[in-house]
């Protein structure tokens, strides 16, 4: 069966520090992979979206960034964290664009 | 383009009394529609899913919606409502022609309370 990992579960960083959040899919192969971002009370903004090794696309300009240097890896990053960046930050799959997602069990940033 | 719109951003409702929260999409073509569940703090957690087959669909935890292409609505139901449902619920539709790679458009999600 297919399992999806999301590290670290919770991350408080300061202003202007760097972001790395991991996430691992196990069980499957060249899947699509998603970062989406909850702020609170708030739905579901796509992030990043990719459909293979090295092929990032973004759907927001942004003060993040995003790679897949592996077909079951996806990684979020910046380099300079804002205030805004805080929320909950989710990875998702699915073998194609138009089936179902699953997704990891989150990461909560506060950024202070 | 695909949207959805989820009609109350939050629905109360008693213990043992019918939850119903309703989804409205628009699709150029026959979609995919989803209804996912949200615990605090937690991932999404996919509910039930249409793709074209029967049109009322069934679920995990006592969850069912029907597909009602003259309404393009999609609206989820439980029977009886119990304490363990209080979530978030997301709808989202998919457009099946297999060209849009970014994936699923969600709706903005709708608080489900249970008043006891």
């Amino acid at each position: 069966s297919q399992t999806i990992h999301q590290w670290p579960a919770t991350l408080v960083q300061p202003v202007g520090s760097p972001l790395s959040l991991e996430c691992t899919v196990e069980g499957t192969s060249n899947p699509n992979l998603y970062w989406y971002r909850q702020a609170a009370g708030r739905g579901l903004q796509l992030l990043f979206y990719s459909v293979g090794i090295g092929q990032i696309s973004s759907e927001v300009p942004q003060n993040l960034s995003a790679s897949r240097p592996q077909d079951r890896q996806f990684i979020l990053s910046s380099k300079k964290l804002l205030l805004s960046d805080s929320g909950f930050y989710l990875c998702a799959w699915s073998t194609s664009g138009y089936n179902e997602q699953f997704f990891g069990p989150g990461t909560r940033l506060t950024v202070l | 383009a695909q949207s959805v719109t989820q009609l109350g951003s939050h629905v109360s409702v008693s213990e043992g009394a019918l939850v119903l929260l309703r989804c409205n999409y628009s699709s150029s073509v026959p979609p995919y529609l989803f209804w996912y569940v949200q615990y605090p703090n937690q991932g999404l957690q996919l509910l039930l899913k249409y793709t074209s087959a029967a049109t009322l669909v069934k679920g995990i935890n006592g969850f069912e919606a029907e597909f009602k292409k003259s309404e393009t609505s999609f609206h989820l139901t439980k029977p009886s409502a119990h304490m363990s449902d209080a979530a978030e619920y997301f709808c989202a539709v998919s457009d099946n022609s297999g060209g849009g790679a970014d994936g699923l458009t969600f709706g903005k999600g709708t608080h489900l309370i249970i008043q006891p």
